[in-house]
Parts: C-alpha cells; sequence; structure tokens
C-alpha cells in the first residue's frame, strides 16, 4: 500500500469549511483513496472514497489531483461534532492500513 | 445502514484470565472481519483478517496463540484474548466487509470494546 502523509493537526471554525490534505505520491494505479475519521472512542466511521476523479456525497468531498499523488478531503460547513481524527488511506487490497491522521479540531 | 456491533463495550479481568469479544455484522452478510488494536493516543493497528469459515490471517507480530479469532458465520467474528497481561490492555475494534460489495473496499466499524485487565 502507497504511504500517505497528513499534517499531525489542523483547526478550523465552525461553520467554515474544513480542507484536509493528503499526500501520497507513491500511489499506483490500482489504488483508492479512502478517508475515514474516528471520534473520541469510536470505531472509524467511513467518509468518502475514490480513484481519480473526485467525488461528493453527504459528508464531504474528495478532490484529487490529476496526478493521483495528492487529495484533499473538504468538509464544507464544518460543526462541533466533526471534531475527530481523520485518516487517509491508500490501499488497492482488502485490509486498511492506518497512519497517524490528522486531528481536525472546530472551534465555536 | 450497515451496523456493525461488538460485545461487550468494556471488560475488566484478572491477569491469567481468557476474554472473548463478538463483533457481528446486523443488516448485512461479511465473509470478511478485521480485528483492530488501539492504545491511548496511537493509531488503530491491524491485528488480523478473518475469513468466514477458514483461518484467520494474522499481521507480523501478532501472536495468532494468544489472539484466538473465529469466524464461523457470516455475521459474528470472535476475538479471544487468551492468559490476558497488564500489557494486552486495549482498545479493541472490529470491522466487516460486506459481501455484496465488489467494485471497492468500504469497510463498517464496530464501536469498539475497552479491554483492562488488573
Amino acid at each position: 500500500d502507497a504511504k500517505t502523509t497528513q499534517p499531525t493537526s489542523m483547526d478550523c471554525a465552525e461553520g467554515r469549511a474544513a480542507n484536509l490534505p493528503c499526500n501520497h505520491s507513491t500511489i499506483s494505479g490500482n489504488e483508492y483513496v479512502y478517508w475515514y475519521r474516528q471520534i473520541h472512542s469510536q470505531g472509524p466511521q467511513y467518509i468518502i472514497h475514490g480513484l481519480k476523479n473526485n467525488e461528493t456525497n453527504e459528508m464531504a468531498s474528495l478532490i484529487i489531483t490529476e496526478d493521483r499523488k495528492s487529495s484533499t478531503l473538504i468538509l464544507p460547513h464544518a460543526t462541533l461534532r466533526d471534531t475527530a481524527v481523520y485518516y487517509c488511506i491508500v490501499t488497492g487490497a482488502q485490509k486498511l492500513v492506518f497512519g497517524q491522521g490528522t486531528r481536525l479540531t472546530i472551534n465555536p | 445502514g450497515a451496523v456493525v456491533s461488538q460485545h461487550p463495550s468494556r471488560v475488566i479481568c484478572k491477569s491469567g484470565t481468557s476474554v472473548k469479544i463478538e463483533c457481528r455484522s446486523l443488516d448485512f452478510q461479511a465473509t470478511t472481519m478485521f480485528w483492530y488494536r488501539q492504545f491511548p493516543k496511537q493509531s488503530l493497528m491491524l491485528m488480523a483478517t478473518s475469513n468466514e469459515g477458514s483461518k484467520a490471517t494474522y499481521e507480523q507480530g501478532v501472536e495468532k496463540d494468544k489472539f484466538l479469532i473465529n469466524h464461523a458465520s457470516l455475521t459474528l467474528s470472535t476475538l479471544t484474548v487468551t492468559s490476558a497481561h497488564p500489557e494486552d490492555s486495549s482498545f479493541y475494534i472490529c470491522s466487516a466487509r460486506d459481501s455484496d460489495w465488489k467494485s471497492y473496499n468500504e469497510q463498517f466499524f464496530g464501536p469498539g470494546t475497552r479491554l483492562t485487565v488488573l
């Protein structure tokens, strides 16, 4: 699986868009980009995934660069409940390997 | 939506005893389930992949005789921590992959089980 690099922590004001970057410069052609988040003391929650096109669902948008070496998860209107650790995972296999993720804090 | 449950949510046991944790997919069938462990302030670490009807595949460094995994049905996998010691105290989380989804790898996670070994 390709290695990912994410900032350790980020802050965002409530109501603003939260943009979480992820670098995955060694991604290979058959690997997807997945985003999960983990709210304190809970199991991770699936957010979104993509291969090469930008994706949007009810939770977030995923922007993948044309060379696929990086991506950005966008939470369009962050709320206090979006405070969590966000994990960017790149894999073409069944299993998910979690890195350290980004601790996102939404401030009132 | 797809729901995964774990039981118990918390367990405290004495050193040397064995503890069984159950992971159930409530509204879908899961050929494959995964077991993770998470220590405080650390990320999730994959322990093993559990396949229905066959032996689990353990990650490097995980003792298969200590962490017994059974996946006897399409909706239930169990993790038994044998002869538990204080260093086994951790947050154990399972996930399940919907058997019907073949095109991508969305996994549904349980709420976790906090194990404390005294």
